[in-house]
């Protein structure tokens, strides 16, 4: 079975400064996507970012990039500039293309202060 | 992108009532759907995968009797929670898969269905 786990119950940001929120997965599989989701107080998942396991570069989407540390089964969200609307919960999650499944992790609340 | 939808909203009904909630793939047809049940602040538990013209397969510990899952087509899998009582209230939301997008493994997800059992 996969387990994802997220170390930051809560984060928080300066307007326009930096964070990374960490992400770590366990699996045996070889053929898997990682994924980062936002879910803002309207609470409607959004995809913000996807990386294939085989790719060894990193997936970046505007401001937002990861860093996906295989061997170490890490995967990180870096969010440069941040905006207050960038405010929400975010979510990594594991999907296992033997499974046809998403196993998501505990959430990471991030906070923006103007 | 891809869009999915789900209706109602939100809706509160009466304990020992049954409720069904839609989940529709606007612009992309989903041999596969999912069905997720959230509590405030945390994950999303998956409660069942929903495929088109077949039974759904729930996860361990979901009632099926409890939560009847239909895909009739392509664009439309429902979720009825039977005989709901207060502890069935939650934040249930559905997703798709998009199998010819070239990202098939991605998921999209509706906005939710907020319940209210009273």
């Amino acid at each position: 079975a996969q387990t994802v786990t997220q170390s930051q119950p809560e984060m928080s940001v300066q307007e326009a400064e930096t964070v990374t929120l960490s992400c770590t997965y366990d699996t045996s599989e070889s053929d898997y996507y990682l994924f980062w989701y936002k879910q803002p107080p309207s609470r409607q998942m959004i995809l913000v970012i996807r990386q294939e396991a085989y790719k060894q570069q990193n997936a970046t989407e505007n401001r937002f990039s990861v860093n996906f540390q295989k061997a170490a089964k890490s995967f990180s969200l870096k969010i440069s500039d941040s905006q207050l609307g960038d405010a929400a919960m975010y979510f990594c999650a594991f999907f296992s293309t033997s499974y046809g499944k998403l196993t998501f992790g505990q959430g990471t609340i991030l906070t923006v202060h103007p | 992108g891809a869009v999915v939808s789900q209706h109602p909203s939100w809706v509160i009904c009466k304990s020992g009532t049954s409720v069904k909630i839609e989940c529709r793939s606007l612009d992309f047809q989903a041999t596969t759907m999912f069905w997720y049940r959230q509590f405030p602040k945390q994950s999303l538990m998956l409660m069942a995968t929903s495929n088109e013209g077949s039974k759904a397969t729930y996860e361990q510990g979901v009632e099926k009797d409890k939560f009847l899952i239909n895909h009739a087509s392509l664009t439309l899998s429902t979720l009825t929670v039977t005989s709901a009582h207060p502890e069935d209230s939650s934040f249930y939301i559905c997703s798709a898969r998009d199998p010819d997008s070239g990202a098939g493994e991605t998921q999209y997800f509706g906005p939710g269905t907020r319940l209210l059992v009273l």
